[in-house]
């Protein structure tokens, strides 16, 4: 089955600064990736997501970016919040499958 | 994900006692979803179920139940036989038109065994 693993478990960043957060799976048949944005005590919420066919997206302060050769995917938040304080996860759907695998999570911590 | 509701918020049970937890959706979506969220820890697929009357297990479905008779409704039964249940139990779904279709969460149920 599909293995994703996610890098760093957490991560500080002063205001204003970039945040990378990195994903490898393991299942050449998975085809789209949801990143979701978990504040504490709340349900996930999608941020952000890319199919196989495209290489980068972008929605504002946010992108993603799939590297379907190495099998792996990245989300970058640029000019960080305080707000942006979440857990992320990354996830993979292989294609005919309705199974979703989760990355273990980053806690994101925003200085001001 | 405004239209998946779980019940209760809050559960309390005490050991050796089967409990069930809500998850109804009029999303018209297909396949539902029960994760596990431990603290400081991802989310592990539960169960999931594609269409009415069918469901797979995920990869900790030991010491758990579910049912889809109804397209809107999914509950989870955690057993006795479940031995941490401890945890944070979050709800999905989303249509079955492909794998590329976003999962919707619902608020989830904090379970906690006494």
């Amino acid at each position: 089955g599909e293995n994703v693993e996610q890098h760093p478990s957490t991560l500080s960043v002063q205001e204003g600064d970039s945040a990378v957060i990195k994903c490898t799976y393991s299942d050449s048949a998975s085809n789209y990736f949801p990143w979701y944005k978990q504040e504490l005590g709340k349900r996930p919420q999608l941020i952000i997501d890319i199919r196989s066919n495209v290489g980068e997206k972008k929605d504002q302060r946010i992108a993603v970016t799939l590297n379907k050769t190495a099998k792996h995917f990245s989300l970058h938040i640029t000019e960080t919040q305080p707000e942006d304080s979440a857990v992320y996860f990354c996830a993979a759907t292989s294609g005919g499958y309705q199974k979703v695998t989760f990355g273990t999570g980053t806690k994101l911590q925003v200085i001001p | 994900d405004g239209g998946i509701t779980q019940s209760p918020k809050y559960l309390f049970r005490k050991e050796g006692q089967n409990v069930t937890l809500s998850c109804e959706q009029n999303l018209n979506h297909d396949a539902m979803y029960w994760y596990r969220q431990d603290p400081g820890q991802g989310l592990r697929l539960i169960y999931y179920s594609q269409i009415v009357n069918d469901f797979q297990k995920g990869d900790i479905a030991e010491g758990y139940s579910v049912s889809r008779e109804k397209k809107e409704s999914f509950p989870l039964t955690v057993t006795s036989a479940q031995k941490n249940p401890t945890a944070f139990y979050l709800c999905a779904s989303k249509t079955s038109g492909g794998a590329g279709d976003t999962q919707y969460f619902g608020p989830g149920t904090r379970l906690t065994v006494l």
